[in-house]
C-alpha cells in the first residue's frame, strides 16, 4: 500500500486566515491530484501536478510539488467560507498508473 | 452530460444479503474506478477497469466483483453483505492517455456516492 498522510486532519480558521495542508508520502509519485469534497458529494479535482518543483496557482490556493516528488502541499490564502470542504490528495506511480491511491484528507471549516 | 450517474443513494442491507451498485458514465472514458470511503479514512480503492472486458483488484477488492460489458457500465456487486462493508461507495471515470503519457493521468470525474448501511 502506498501511503498518503495529510496533515492536519482537521483545520478550524477564521475567515481571511492564511493556511498550508500537507501531503506526504515515502513513495516517488509520477504525478499528483489534488481534490475538494464538499459533503454528500464525490471529489471535485483542483489541480494536478506532474514536475519536481512545479508551482500552480488556482485564484487564492497555490499548490506545490516537492522537488523528490514525494510530498505536495496546499496554501490558501485569504480563506473564505466557501473554501470550506475536505482536501483530498492523490497519488499516481508511472508503473501503476490505472491506480491512484488517496491521502486520508484534510477537512477545513472557514467561520465567517 | 450527466457525466457519472450512480444508482441508487442509499441502501440498507441485512448481513448476508446481495446488491449490485450502478455506474454509468456519459463521457466515453475510457477508465473507470470504485472506492469506499470510511470516515478519517480517505478513498480505498476496490476495483478499476482500463476498458470494456478488463477489471483488476484495487486496495480492497475482497467481498466485492465488477464487470465491464460496455464503456459506459460498471457495476459493483456485494454478494454476501458484511458489516465491515458499510460505508459510502464511489464511482469514477477518467481518460487516460496509452503508452508515455499515461504517468499523467486525466481527472477522475466523481459521481456523488451510494450511502450503504448493512446490519
Amino acid at each position: 500500500t502506498q501511503l498518503l498522510e495529510q496533515s492536519p486532519q482537521f483545520l478550524s480558521i477564521q475567515e481571511g486566515e492564511n493556511l498550508t495542508v500537507y501531503c506526504n508520502s515515502s513513495s516517488v509519485f509520477s504525478s499528483l491530484q489534488w481534490y475538494r469534497q464538499e459533503p454528500g458529494e464525490g471529489p471535485v479535482l483542483l489541480v494536478t501536478v506532474v514536475t519536481g518543483g512545479e508551482v500552480k496557482k488556482l485564484k487564492r490556493l497555490t499548490f506545490q510539488f516537492g522537488d523528490a516528488r514525494k510530498d505536495s502541499s496546499l496554501h490558501i490564502t485569504a480563506a473564505q467560507p466557501g473554501d470550506t470542504g475536505l482536501y483530498l490528495c492523490a497519488g499516481a506511480h508511472s508503473n501503476t498508473g490505472n491506480q491512484f491511491y488517496f491521502g486520508t484528507g484534510t477537512s477545513l471549516t472557514v467561520i465567517p | 452530460n450527466a457525466g457519472v450517474t450512480q444508482t441508487p443513494k442509499f441502501r440498507i442491507l441485512k448481513i448476508g444479503q446481495s446488491m449490485t451498485l450502478q455506474c454509468t458514465q456519459d463521457m466515453n472514458h475510457n477508465y473507470m474506478y470504485w472506492y469506499r470511503q470510511d470516515p478519517g479514512m480517505g478513498l480505498k480503492l476496490i476495483y478499476y477497469s482500463v476498458g470494456a472486458g478488463i477489471t483488476d483488484k484495487g486496495e480492497v477488492p475482497n467481498g466485492y466483483n465488477v464487470s465491464r460489458s460496455t464503456t459506459e457500465d460498471f457495476p459493483l456487486r456485494l454478494e454476501l453483505a458484511a458489516p465491515s462493508q458499510t460505508s459510502v461507495y464511489f464511482c469514477a471515470s477518467s481518460y487516460t492517455y496509452p503508452g508515455p503519457l499515461a504517468s499523467y493521468n486525466q481527472p477522475q470525474h466523481f459521481g456523488d456516492g451510494t450511502r450503504l448501511s448493512i446490519l
